[in-house]
């Protein structure tokens, strides 16, 4: 069982490139998100889904593009790399998403460390 | 902002003893969860208090919820050197988490 799996976990990139953090998760989990986690911030939402084909930005979602066209993945993709977006990428996982009524913990990958000269 | 804070950002204690974590927010929560970070690694989730529970146990772990101070703790008992990692609170609101900067306890053996 191999939970959630995110590639690269290192890449250094120059400002103005492109690239493309791959999520994947197989426990058929319909919610899955992507946090950025700076050193004295915490972990801040950048984009999430709630199912395959929907997909809504988060707190910090400048910059960055996603989208869910299965419910197994759910890529998080840098336009062109600026260096205020080297940080740790973490993407996670539940079964429904949180609210009121649901009880399911996030499940995490153990992220990708991006910098960005 | 609904984003939790955690208090001590720091905190070292020896093996054998407890170690006590506590979170504020600031909105009213459907549930707050607790998660713990090893370096290097992912968050791994600890345990769930709903908003109209009062206390939890799971294991060494003991979570207290009071909401008309928009307090938590986390209470670690007989600490050992494995629990050194972040620690960090959860607040549900709506359909998303918002998480504090976490304490980091070291546990020295």
């Amino acid at each position: 069982n191999a939970g959630v799996t995110q590639t690269p976990k290192f890449q250094v990139l120059k400002t103005g490139q492109s690239m493309t953090l791959q999520c994947a998760q197989d426990m058929n989990h319909e919610y899955m998100s992507w946090y950025r986690q700076d050193p004295g911030m915490g972990l801040r939402l950048i984009h999430y889904s709630v199912g395959a084909g929907i997909t809504d930005q988060g707190e910090v979602p400048n910059g960055y593009n996603v989208s869910r066209s299965t419910t197994e993945d759910f890529p998080l993709r840098l336009l062109s790399a600026a260096p205020s977006q080297t940080s740790v990428y973490f993407c996670a996982s539940s079964y429904s998403p949180p609210g009121q009524f649901s009880n399911q913990p996030q499940h995490f990958g153990d992220g990708t460390r991006l910098s960005i000269l | 902002s609904q984003q939790g804070e955690e208090d001590p950002q720091a905190l070292s204690i020896q093996e054998g003893e407890n170690a006590t974590m506590n979170c504020s927010y600031k909105t009213s929560i459907n549930n707050l969860q607790w998660y713990r970070q090893n370096s290097g690694r992912g968050l791994v989730h600890l345990i769930l208090i709903r908003s109209n529970e009062r206390e939890k146990h799971s294991g060494r772990l003991r979570v207290t919820l009071d909401t008309s101070k928009k307090s938590s703790s986390l209470l670690i008992t007989a600490s050992r050197a494995a629990d050194t990692a972040s620690y960090f609170c959860t607040e549900t609101s709506g359909s998303r988490l918002t998480f504090g900067e976490g304490t980091q306890l070291t546990v020295n053996p």
